[in-house]
């Protein structure tokens, strides 16, 4: 089955404790992005990736990093979590930019 | 980043009624409007998508309209059903996201 595969799915942490969040895609896309979603406020792009070794900020890139060493994987790092991210976090991949994004199942995070 | 305005934030209708959601953006550039459809507990998914040499498209119950000049495009959902409640969000060259709409259908 064609998908878009996260894990965790819930995190409990507290600040300042490294976190990684996978995200891993079936589908030999080349394009992939991480979002967070907060009430009020919609999706938000964090980073997203062209291809395999090709980074780049999005709108909301403070605190987080990834990496893009395999064309299939895309994880999220938090190097040290504050409260402020808090959140929903969403992976999504595609075959191109501005082609269908297909959405992973979601992480929801939070950091006391 | 850019800005999409997406009205009403939240909508009902009666099953069998029409939707319609719409969204403004600012870049003239931007050539791409994707619509999603976000289901509780789950990931937005992609239910239409309209390209900037075209007006309009439509897929069965869904259409989206779009007017390059007035910078807005529009959802329309036709005889509305209770499974088509769900946040929808309007999307600008794919990653910038309008607010979402909570749209509740009343049987």
């Amino acid at each position: 089955e064609a998908q878009v595969t996260q894990n965790p799915r819930y995190l409990i942490t507290v600040t300042g404790k490294k976190l990684t969040v996978t995200c891993s895609q079936n589908m030999n896309h080349e394009y992939m992005s991480w979002y967070r979603q907060d009430p009020g406020l919609g999706l938000r792009q964090i980073y997203y990736s062209m291809n395999v070794e090709v980074t780049d900020k999005g709108d909301v890139p403070e605190g987080y990093k990834v990496s893009r060493k395999e064309k299939r994987n895309f994880p999220l790092i938090l190097e040290s979590p504050s409260p402020n991210q808090t959140s929903l976090y969403f992976c999504a991949s595609s075959k191109r930019f501005q082609e269908t994004q297909y959405f992973g199942p979601g992480t929801r995070l939070l950091v006391l | 980043g850019e800005n999409v305005e997406q009205h009403p934030s939240t909508l009902s209708v009666q099953e069998g009624d029409s939707a319609v959601i719409k969204c403004t953006y600012s870049d003239s550039a931007s050539n791409y409007f994707p619509w999603y459809k976000q289901e509780l507990g789950k990931g937005p998914q992609l239910i239409i998508d309209i390209r900037s040499n075209v007006g309009e498209k439509k897929d069965q119950r869904i259409a989206v309209t779009l007017n390059k000049t007035a910078k807005h495009f529009s959802l329309h959902i036709t005889e509305t059903q209770p499974e088509d409640s769900a946040v929808y969000f309007c999307a600008e060259r794919e990653f910038y996201f309008g607010t979402g709409t909570s749209l509740t259908v009343i049987p």
